[in-house]
């Protein structure tokens, strides 16, 4: 069972590049959603999907797009990426609600 | 608004020491509440939760009980070990979604 797939695992990007996250998870899933770690900061929630059709802003969804049109798949793209995106970016998923969430290996994004 | 505090880490202790990290919180109602487990250049994985005041999750070892008149979730292990080496987060449910608030994260270094 592969749980949750997250690509790439490292990034480098120059600033204002775009790029796209992916993430799938092979549970069937219907909530999935995308954080961002940061020394000090823990994790904190970009944007989040309770169904294909269906997401939402997080606490911090300034600078990041999703959309869900599978259930399986949940990418976040950078539109114009910023320095200040600089983090390790998580994909989780769970069965129903986000209690108990399944977390991928991460990305590892630098933004030069 | 919800929010969740834990102690400040690193903390180092010695193998077969006995463990406690703190963590409180603020909510509205009664949510649920977790501890999750990241171990070095891994996702964060579910250790344990509890539901409702005064249940008590256990996993590997690990409890923590739900304390509601002291809005507190301390983990504890008896005896730790090298291999419990990893950044332990304390979290809680809120909304309608059940999206997680984390804390910042307490780092566990054990020593042979």
């Amino acid at each position: 069972n592969a749980g949750v797939t997250q690509t790439p695992k490292f990034q480098v990007l120059k600033t204002g590049q775009s790029m796209t996250l992916q993430c799938a998870q092979d549970m069937n899933h219907e909530y999935m959603s995308w954080y961002r770690q940061d020394p000090g900061m823990g994790l904190r929630l970009i944007h989040y999907s309770v169904g294909a059709g269906i997401t939402d802003q997080g606490e911090v969804p300034n600078g990041y797009n999703v959309s869900r049109s599978t259930t399986e798949d949940f990418p976040l793209r950078l539109l114009s990426a910023a320095p200040s995106q600089t983090s390790v970016y998580f994909c989780a998923s769970s069965y129903r609600t986000a209690g108990e969430l399944f977390f991928g290996e991460g990305s590892r994004l630098t933004v030069l | 608004g919800n929010s969740v505090t834990q102690m400040e880490g690193p903390v180092t202790l010695s193998e077969e020491a006995f463990l406690t990290i703190n963590c409180t919180y603020t909510a509205t109602g009664y949510p649920s509440l977790f501890w999750y487990v990241q171990y070095p250049g891994e996702g964060l994985q579910l250790l344990l939760k509890a539901t409702k005041a005064d249940d008590k999750g256990s996993n590997k070892g690990f409890e923590a009980t739900y304390r509601k008149e002291t809005t507190s979730f301390h983990l504890e292990k008896g005896s730790v070990q090298v291999s419990d080496s990893a950044v332990y987060f304390c979290a809680l449910e809120r909304g309608s979604q059940g999206n997680l608030i984390f804390g910042k994260g307490t780092k566990l270094s054990v020593k042979p």
